[in-house]
């Protein structure tokens, strides 16, 4: 049981390119989200999916994108790459949605853009 | 909206002292609450959460935290402190039912002085 796993662990980015960061949980958990991290601003949610097929925004969307065709997958996409975007981001997963309910993080990925 | 006040980016305690990490949050309805753990270069870990019934929460590594309504805090205690404690610390609130999103605070850094 490895939980939440992210790929890859540290990324350079240029200006503009593309890339996209994979998150897979096996704990077969319905709901998982995306968060980014910067230094003295705890996390802030970017998009989180209650389920396959289906993913809302969160506090911080612009810029990224995301699908959920699989209940273990849920990739981040970022497009057009800035260098606002030089962060570490963490994929998370819980069994339900409630507001109780305890996420669990993967191992983060370290984002630079230069 | 509900929102999470740690006060102190950085907090600094001898071996064996007490550890006290505050955290102040804002919500017009009763919260959910969570203080995680993140060790340097990995992923945050649930150290504890209050979601009803006892105020008093025990967690894991010795840590506790109280509900307290009246003061709207959920501070973070150990009686003493060990050198494995340093990391850095999130008081996180969630309220209301449904998908409800965590709020993460800013984070408090915990050194540990042998």
């Amino acid at each position: 049981n490895a939980g939440v796993t992210q790929t890859p662990k540290f990324r350079i980015l240029k200006i503009g390119q593309s890339m996209t960061l994979q998150c897979t949980q096996d704990m077969n958990h319905n709901y998982m989200y995306w968060y980014r991290q910067d230094p003295g601003m705890g996390l802030k949610l970017i998009y989180y999916s209650v389920g396959a097929g289906i993913t809302d925004k969160g506090e911080v969307p612009n810029g990224y994108n995301v699908s959920r065709s699989t209940t273990e997958d849920f990739p981040l996409r970022l497009e057009l790459a800035a260098p606002s975007q030089t962060s570490v981001y963490f994929c998370a997963s819980s069994s339900q949605g409630g507001a109780g309910e305890t996420q669990y993080f993967g191992p983060g990925t370290r984002l630079l853009v230069l | 909206a509900q929102s999470v006040t740690q006060l102190g980016s950085h907090v600094s305690v001898s071996e064996g002292a007490l550890v006290l990490l505050r955290c102040n949050y804002s919500s017009s309805v009763p919260p959910y609450l969570f203080w995680y753990v993140q060790y340097p270069n990995q992923g945050l870990q649930l150290l504890l959460k209050y979601t009803t019934g006892a105020t008093l929460v025990k967690g894991i590594n010795g840590f506790e935290a109280e509900f307290k309504k009246s003061e709207t805090s959920f501070h973070l205690t150990k009686p003493s402190a060990h050198m494995s404690d340093a990391a850095e610390y999130f008081c996180a609130v969630s309220l209301g039912s449904g998908n409800t999103p965590l709020v993460f605070g800013k984070g408090t850094r915990l050194s540990v002085i042998a």
